[in-house]
């Protein structure tokens, strides 16, 4: 079946610090992949998606290549704010899923310290 | 604001009670979603509607979990007789299919504030 591991948390950083949540994946075939971000009391956002193999997504100076040979999609941003403070969700949709459900890592809070 | 909107944001019911959560996607999205979130876990996936049409439920949790888009706009999300392990946020996301397309595997979903249910 189709799953998804993040690190565990939380990952306490200071302020200008570099940042790695690690997300590996099991799927079939060929998934795109997403991060998804909760800041407190809100929804769930759209950070950045990769749909192929060493695609890089992008937004907000955070950035994930999609590897397919080491089936990950590693989330990096290279100076955090306290703004990041959140919970991130790496997620994953098969390429032969033709209705667009997700599968869920189980989020790695973030807590950014000035 | 024209995001995805949940109704109630919280509810507090006592085991053995009927509760209805409703979903208004966003107003041209034709793909409804609902997922399930627990304490500490990411979302799990329950339901999903193309317009109107409920295409898979099979994960939906037990048969006390049913859901509904009639007119393929909001949707309605039952739970029936409560459990305690009920107690979850509820989340509902939308999407558009891409024109012509056959997999929607890259299209954003949208999600909702969710609605928060206690199941005393």
């Amino acid at each position: 079946g189709n799953s998804v591991t993040q690190m565990e948390g939380p990952v306490t950083l200071s302020e200008e610090a570099f940042l790695t949540i690690n997300c590996t994946y099991t799927a079939t075939g060929y998934p795109s992949l997403f991060w998804y971000v909760q800041y407190p009391g809100e929804g769930l956002q759209l950070l950045l998606k990769a749909t192929k193999a060493d695609d890089k997504g992008s937004n907000k100076g955070f950035e994930a290549t999609y590897r397919k040979e080491t089936t990950s999609f590693h989330l990096e941003k290279g100076s955090v704010q306290v703004s990041d403070s959140a919970v991130y969700f790496c997620a994953l949709n098969p390429s032969n899923n033709a209705g667009n459900m997700l599968t869920f890592g189980g989020g790695t809070r973030l807590m950014v310290k000035p | 604001d024209t995001g995805v909107s949940q109704d109630p944001r919280h509810k507090i019911t006592k085991r053995g009670q009927n509760v209805t959560f409703r979903c208004d996607p966003i107003s041209e999205h034709n793909r409804l979603y609902w997922y399930r979130q627990t304490l500490g876990q990411g979302p799990e996936f329950l339901t999903y509607f193309q317009n109107e049409a409920q295409l898979e439920k099979s994960r939906l949790l037990s048969d006390r979990f049913s859901a509904e888009r009639p007119k393929g706009s909001f949707s309605t999300l039952e739970i029936q007789r409560t459990e305690q392990g009920d107690s979850a946020m509820y989340l509902c996301a939308s999407s558009s299919r891409l024109a012509g397309a056959m997999i929607q595997s890259a299209s954003e979903q949208f999600f909702g504030p969710g609605t928060r249910l206690t199941v005393l």
